[in-house]
């Protein structure tokens, strides 16, 4: 099983929808939890980071459920602009340092 | 002020011969980390580098794989007798490292490295 599990997508959709996109992870002793983005042949972006209380940054909504490892990126009113591959990210256990695991991504196509 | 510069942005290199790529990362920035993204597949750990301690090279996929980081600040990542399996893009990281505190890593643009 792989340690980040995301549906590769691709994800499309028309402007103004909403989409989710899912991930879980199988390390239960995980620490921190991001979604990344990114563009083609462009580096991974930090889009935000995962908190247990959930957190809301404008049209982009983050959730984290702990108990069922499992990690979900809310994204309202699409844009064009919001065409990307979304990268769940997650922290292993504290003794491991501050490397990432990716997931694969989630790819999404937002069309006028 | 500058991001994480990497260099050079696209390699191509013959099966067998040797490739350094290089890593600036953002000054102040103690921590330094090297992943792989092979067409198709996800971001791969390969090395870390945390302040002045032995880094965590737990992800290197081979003995050809290799990584110095000098002075704390600038990184080599050196590839020895290249396979075309190493064609991939070569990103690198950095982050302030704060104990206890949520460490962001940024990115760099990447190498992308073709072997024929």
């Amino acid at each position: 099983r792989k340690e980040v599990e995301q549906d590769p997508g691709p994800f499309n959709v028309p402007e103004g929808a909403t989409v989710a996109f899912n991930c879980t992870y199988s390390n239960s002793a995980s620490q921190s939890f991001f979604w990344y983005r990114q563009d083609c042949r462009k580096e991974p972006k930090l889009l935000m980071s995962v908190y247990s209380s959930g957190n809301e940054d404008g049209r982009f909504t983050a959730q984290l459920n702990r108990a069922s490892q499992y990690i979900s990126l809310l994204i309202r009113d699409s844009k064009l602009s919001d065409s990307a591959t979304y990268l769940c990210v997650v922290t292993p256990e504290k003794s491991s340092g501050d490397k990432l695991t990716f997931g694969t991504g989630t790819r999404l196509a937002v069309r006028p | 002020g500058a991001g994480v510069s990497q260099s050079p942005s696209n390699k191509v290199t013959e099966k067998g011969k040797d490739v350094e790529l290089r890593c600036d990362p953002i000054s102040g920035h103690t921590a330094l980390y090297w992943y792989r993204q092979s067409l198709g597949q996800g971001l791969e750990f390969l090395i870390y580098f945390q302040g002045n301690s032995a880094p965590d090279k737990s992800g290197l996929p081979s003995d050809r794989f290799s990584a110095e980081r000098t002075g704390g600040s600038v990184s080599t990542l050196t590839i020895q007798r290249t396979q075309q399996e190493d064609s991939a893009v070569y990103l690198c990281a950095s982050s302030l490292a704060i104990a206890g505190g949520l460490n962001i890593q940024y990115f760099g643009a990447g190498t992308r490295l073709s072997v024929l």
